[in-house]
């Protein structure tokens, strides 16, 4: 069973850029978060979704960021107009639907690496 | 905010077992506590999860508090390999997403 996937690995954009960065979770789990790490911190929420659906955006920043998780194909994260400050580790994290009394564990990605120059 | 606290960074020599601490005063009565490791470039790897028990696996123990507020995770013997920072995680669990707070986790340096 292939590990939550994410491409590409390591991304570089000026600024005023489009990045794209994509998540395929793990095989049969329909949920998918998205968290930001800068050097030397711990990772940060960003957005969770569902299929077709955004469930929890309020880690997003307003403006130039995006999301969405369609019925077929990986999940994306766009950043639009890129700066210096977007540049981190990008970590996504899929999880099953377990019920009420599930551990809700997620499984990370190896993580999209956005340098912008 | 994160939920939970945990020392900056912890030294081991190799082949000794490692006792990591985390202090999670304010878990609710139905929160999982969830340990991840992140070695250098990768993305956080699961290491365990406990609710009330003492938990076991191949890669560690967890050992939790009676009342909750603090856990430990133990490595039986320290490789070289499990240098990495380790995160101690609660879920949100007032929206309903149950997504990870992260702390700033232990950074443990292996000794050999």
């Amino acid at each position: 069973n292939a590990g939550v996937m994410q491409n590409p690995r390591h991304l570089v954009r000026r600024r005023g850029q489009e990045a794209r960065l994509r998540c395929s979770p793990m095989k049969g789990h329909s949920h998918v978060y998205w968290y930001r790490q800068l050097p030397e911190e711990g990772l940060k929420f960003m957005v969770y979704l569902q299929k077709e659906n955004i469930i929890d955006e309020s880690g997003m920043p307003k403006e130039r960021f995006s999301a969405e998780f369609p019925k077929e194909g990986p999940s994306i994260l766009r950043i639009q107009q890129v700066v210096r400050g977007d540049s981190a580790a990008y970590f996504c994290a899929s999880k099953g639907f377990e019920g009420l009394a599930g551990t809700d564990t997620q499984y990370f990605g190896p993580g999209t690496r956005l340098t912008v120059l | 905010d994160a939920k939970t606290t945990q020392p900056n960074s912890m030294e081991s020599n190799e082949e000794e077992p490692v006792h990591l601490p985390c202090n999670h005063s304010t878990i609710s009565g139905t929160d999982y506590i969830h340990w991840y490791r992140q070695l250098p470039s990768q993305g956080p790897e699961y290491v365990i999860h406990g609710l009330t028990s003492n938990v076991n696996n191949r890669m560690a123990s967890l050992a939790i508090a009676e009342d909750r507020k603090s856990s430990t995770l133990i490595l039986h013997r320290a490789t070289l390999r499990d240098a990495a920072v380790y995160y101690c995680i609660l879920r949100d669990t007032t929206s309903g997403t149950y997504k990870y707070i992260f702390g700033t986790g232990t950074r443990l340096k292996v000794l050999a």
